[in-house]
């Protein structure tokens, strides 16, 4: 399988603890995103990669949040201090190249913080 | 500020009938429109785009309608099946000096009735 993988697919924490997601895109796309979905909402976006250089975060990306893609190939998304507010699930996608911005995506990293 | 809207949360077609997902969204500046499909535990699945600079297009049941002065856009499913029943998001993408910056909307929750 050469889709987006995401691992854990579920991870229940208490507050205060650190959390980390890793991500790992389709081989031969430059481009990974990480987006987070809560309930009844669509996919906000949070962080982006091109290759290993981060080009943007969001404003929903508190100081408790980092993301790395040390090599350019796979990527991780900590929490630190984690609070009931972060419990959503954390999207990762990776963008085909082409005009239209297509994402491939993982099927998801799900956070819940008691 | 939400720039992508989908209004309506769920909506039940029949089976055989056509099913009529709608989005508007605000910004003027978005290159292409896309839609995802999201089956429950797993993430979104790219189905279908159009470019800012067409009024349709079309792949196979599914086409998608862009109605550039009223900045609306929707997507019709005909014949609709049972294994269309999921959730469908309405997304926008622009492409900035750092890349696609891809935005959401809030879904609609399709249920195809046998």
């Amino acid at each position: 399988d050469t889709g987006v993988s995401q691992d854990p697919r579920h991870k229940i924490t208490k507050r205060g603890q650190n959390v980390t997601f890793r991500c790992d895109p389709i081989s031969e796309h430059n481009r990974l995103y990480w987006y987070r979905q809560t309930l009844g909402q669509g996919p906000e976006f949070l962080t982006y990669f091109q290759n290993e250089a981060q080009l943007e975060k969001s404003r929903l990306l508190s100081d408790r949040f980092s993301a790395e893609r040390p090599k350019g190939s796979f990527s991780t998304l900590e929490i630190q201090r984690t609070e009931q507010g972060d419990s959503a699930m954390y999207l990762c996608a990776s963008l085909r190249e082409g005009p239209t911005g297509e994402l491939f995506f993982g099927e998801g990293s799900r956070l819940t913080v008691l | 500020d939400q720039q992508v809207k989908q209004n309506s949360p769920s909506l039940s077609v029949q089976e055989g009938r056509i099913s009529i997902l709608n989005c508007d969204y605000t910004n003027s500046m978005f290159d292409y429109f896309l839609w995802y499909k999201k089956y429950p535990a797993e993430g979104p699945t790219f189905l279908i785009s159009i470019s800012s600079i067409k009024d349709k297009n079309e792949d196979g049941r599914f086409t998608v309608f862009l109605n550039k002065s009223a900045k609306h856009l929707s997507l019709h499913i005909v014949p609709s099946q049972p294994g269309d029943s999921a959730v469908y998001f309405c997304a926008a993408s622009a492409l900035g000096p750092g890349g696609f910056k891809t935005i959401f909307g809030a879904g609609t929750r399709l249920f195809v009735k046998a």
